[in-house]
């Protein structure tokens, strides 16, 4: 258990509306990442985060921004919900820098209508 | 980074051992080879990763051969609480800040009576 729990578990929404997802940690891990998961596609990253105020694109951002006001919490924000990102999104942490191995948070099924 | 093939699905009965294999023929010297895991649902759970040598933790064993061009998962015990799909990823060490992990289809493993 790396103490990631991921708000809200599941949510509707409709096209258009603005969504925050967020990821919380309790062991003050530096590294932070948001992937979504789509049948066929696996698990994609879409930011990731290696300190406060510090985050970074991943390979399927557009569409998301991420917020890093306190190590423990990672925001993902859908700026404008579509129906494409209807997905599940999962947190993961890494313990110590990036080549650390990645724990995953419990996720968050996410439908845009 | 280096592709991985894995079975679609295995079967297993509970209480012997199950054995999953992972091809990764074009795998570099600075790539490991990390295991996941994910039971319907949930967050991916890590179980295990190796360069070379053969590693045992709790949960599993990992066997990766000489040439590094394979490997194998064993978990020792199975139990119905690990039907799940199995992942084989080869990760590069990384270098730089950004560190995903790329998940393919998996071996999905179902343990039965």
């Amino acid at each position: 258990d790396a103490g990631i729990t991921q708000s809200p578990r599941h949510k509707v929404t409709e096209t258009g509306t603005p969504v925050t997802l967020r990821c919380h940690q309790t062991e003050n891990h530096r590294y932070m990442y948001w992937y979504r998961q789509d049948p066929g596609h696996g698990l994609r990253l879409i930011h990731y985060s290696y300190g406060v105020k510090d985050t970074d694109k991943g390979e399927v951002s557009d569409g998301y921004s991420v917020s890093r006001s306190k190590t423990e919490d990672f925001l993902l924000t859908l700026e404008s919900a579509t129906s494409s990102q209807t997905s599940v999104y999962f947190c993961a942490i890494s313990r110590g820098g990036p080549e650390e191995t990645q724990y995953f948070g419990p996720g968050t099924r996410l439908l845009v209508l | 980074d280096a592709k991985t093939t894995q079975p679609p699905s295995m079967d297993c009965a509970e209480g012997r051992a199950a054995n999953l294999p992972c091809n990764h023929s074009t795998i570099s010297g600075n790539e490991y080879v990390y295991w996941y895991r994910q039971i319907h649902s949930q967050g991916p759970q890590y179980i295990i990763h190796g360069l070379k040598n053969n590693e045992t933790n709790e949960m599993a064993s990992l066997i990766i051969t000489e040439d590094r061009k394979s490997s194998t998962l064993i978990l020792p015990h199975a139990t119905l609480r690990d039907t799940a799909v199995y992942y084989c990823i080869v990760r590069p060490h990384p270098t730089g800040t950004a560190s995903k992990l790329t998940f393919g289809t998996g071996t999905r493993l179902q343990v039965t009576l």
